[in-house]
């Protein structure tokens, strides 16, 4: 049961237009959530959080928007580079560091290529 | 300041050995999550250890366990390996899991 679901597998798009990925989650006690980078053979990097008390997070060319009510979060990237070009994964937790919520929830991740 | 290192980065074993992974947190973090990563799937949380006792564990067999030093580093293990847990071992730290930072992984290949 994937609780956290990233629907497109990859997403192309040319060097200064906008990359939009996407991430929907099912479990309505998640209230926390992350974006990662990864490169083939590093680990993820964290790239960009929001709270579920709000519904913008922006820092730089990075914007993660949450949808509360369709459980849905998207991350732009304007304008996108060659060098954004890497597998981005959605991440999510519940409220609080007890039990369940002391672990994150991964997607499957979706793999970006930024065209020159 | 160092990040999260991880050691070795690369290891061949085969089918029935065991292996020993080994994770030094980030400075100042007190909390080490291990994650399996096969390739085109995302991390897939094994286990996670805080004040050196396991605290919340994956969907994985008793093959795999751990243990957190008091230095918070911390050691992953698994028995009796199987082809099937080829894949990358992602080590992370953090903080009260807020926001983990990884290290760069070892990539366990099982014959």
């Amino acid at each position: 049961d994937q609780q956290v679901k990233q629907n497109s597998p990859s997403l192309s798009v040319q060097e200064g237009r906008i990359s939009i990925l996407n991430c929907d989650y099912t479990n309505s006690m998640f209230d926390y959530f992350l974006w990662y980078k990864k490169y083939p053979a590093e680990g993820p990097t964290f790239l960009i959080s929001i709270s579920s008390i709000k519904d913008k997070n922006e820092d730089g060319r990075f914007t993660v928007f949450l949808n509360k009510s369709a459980k849905h979060l998207s991350l732009h990237i304007v304008p996108s580079q060659p060098g954004d070009s890497a597998v981005y994964f959605c991440a999510a937790k519940g409220r609080g560091n007890a039990g369940n919520n002391r672990k994150l929830i991964w997607g499957l991740g979706t793999s970006l290529g930024v065209n020159p | 300041d160092a990040g999260v290192t991880q050691s070795p980065t690369h290891l061949i074993k085969t089918r029935g050995q065991q292996v020993t992974l080994r994770c030094s947190p980030k400075s100042g973090h007190d909390t080490v999550s291990w994650y399996q990563q096969a390739l085109g799937q995302g991390p897939q949380f094994i286990f996670q250890y805080y004040e050196e006792e396991e605290r919340q564990r994956g969907n994985f067999p008793d093959r795999f366990s751990g243990h957190q030093f008091p230095n918070y580093s911390s050691e992953l293990n698994v028995n009796a390996l199987l082809l099937g847990d080829s894949a990358l071992y992602l080590c992370a730290s953090s903080l009260w899991v807020t926001r983990e930072f990884f290290g760069p992984g070892t990539r366990l290949t099982v014959l």
